[in-house]
């Protein structure tokens, strides 16, 4: 059974800062992976698919890396801001299958 | 091209009342998946539904709820005789039938709140 772990589950830092957001899955048959964002109360934001043949993406401040052996993906904030602040989900799409198993997310707060 | 939408966006029902969850999906899209997320928890995957056909209901709760999607119109996921635990943020999602990433496009959710 795949399960997708985010850590840390909060993160408090100063403006400017760059920072890294963990994931994790259990079980490396997985055919994409992808990065939310969630604001409080809202839906969600699709940042970046990262697909099975590919090892990274960007977009703008923002780069996401996937090591299907290891069993993670990073998504890398540079220069961060108060705006990015929100909860950061990602999800994994398995093998032949269509459902997105989400982890918890990561909560991050960028202090002016 | 407009997104997913969902409706309403919030709803609150009382004990033992039935809730009515609507999900458009984008134009050309016709696989639907519906998620919950309690508060403080990742979302979790209950059903995968395409046009006129359940494809998958293994997350779905085995009573109260049910899911349709008909030839004509949105997305329905009903929950009867709702109880206080079924207070969570609804999302649904669509695809088209044929894509090189799967990659989902989600609405911006239905809040149930149970009173």
């Amino acid at each position: 059974k795949q399960e997708v772990t985010q850590i840390p589950a909060a993160l408090s830092v100063p403006e400017g800062e760059n920072l890294v957001l963990n994931c994790s899955f259990t079980d490396s048959a997985i055919y994409n992976l992808q990065w939310f964002r969630q604001d409080p109360g809202k839906g969600l934001t699709s940042l970046l698919l990262i697909q099975s043949s590919q090892r990274e993406q960007t977009s703008g401040r923002l780069n996401a890396s996937l090591d299907k052996s290891s069993g993670r993906s990073t998504l890398y904030i540079a220069a961060s801001q108060p705006g990015d602040s929100a909860t950061y989900l990602c999800a994994a799409y398995m093998d032949s299958s269509y459902k997105l198993i989400f982890g918890s997310g990561t909560r991050l707060l960028v202090r002016p | 091209n407009a997104g997913v939408m969902q409706n309403p966006r919030h709803l609150v029902r009382r004990r033992g009342q039935e809730a009515r969850l609507r999900c458009s999906p984008m134009k050309g899209h016709s696989h639907v998946y519906w998620y919950r997320q309690l508060p403080e928890e990742g979302l979790k995957f209950m059903v995968y539904l395409q046009k006129e056909n359940i494809i998958d209901e293994s997350g779905m709760p085995k009573e109260r709820f049910s899911a349709e999607f008909p030839k004509e119109g949105p997305s329905i996921l009903r929950i009867q005789q709702v109880v206080r635990g079924d207070s969570a943020a609804y999302f649904c999602a669509s695809s088209p039938y044929v894509s090189e990433t799967y990659e989902q496009y989600f609405g911006p959710g239905t809040r149930l709140t149970v009173t």
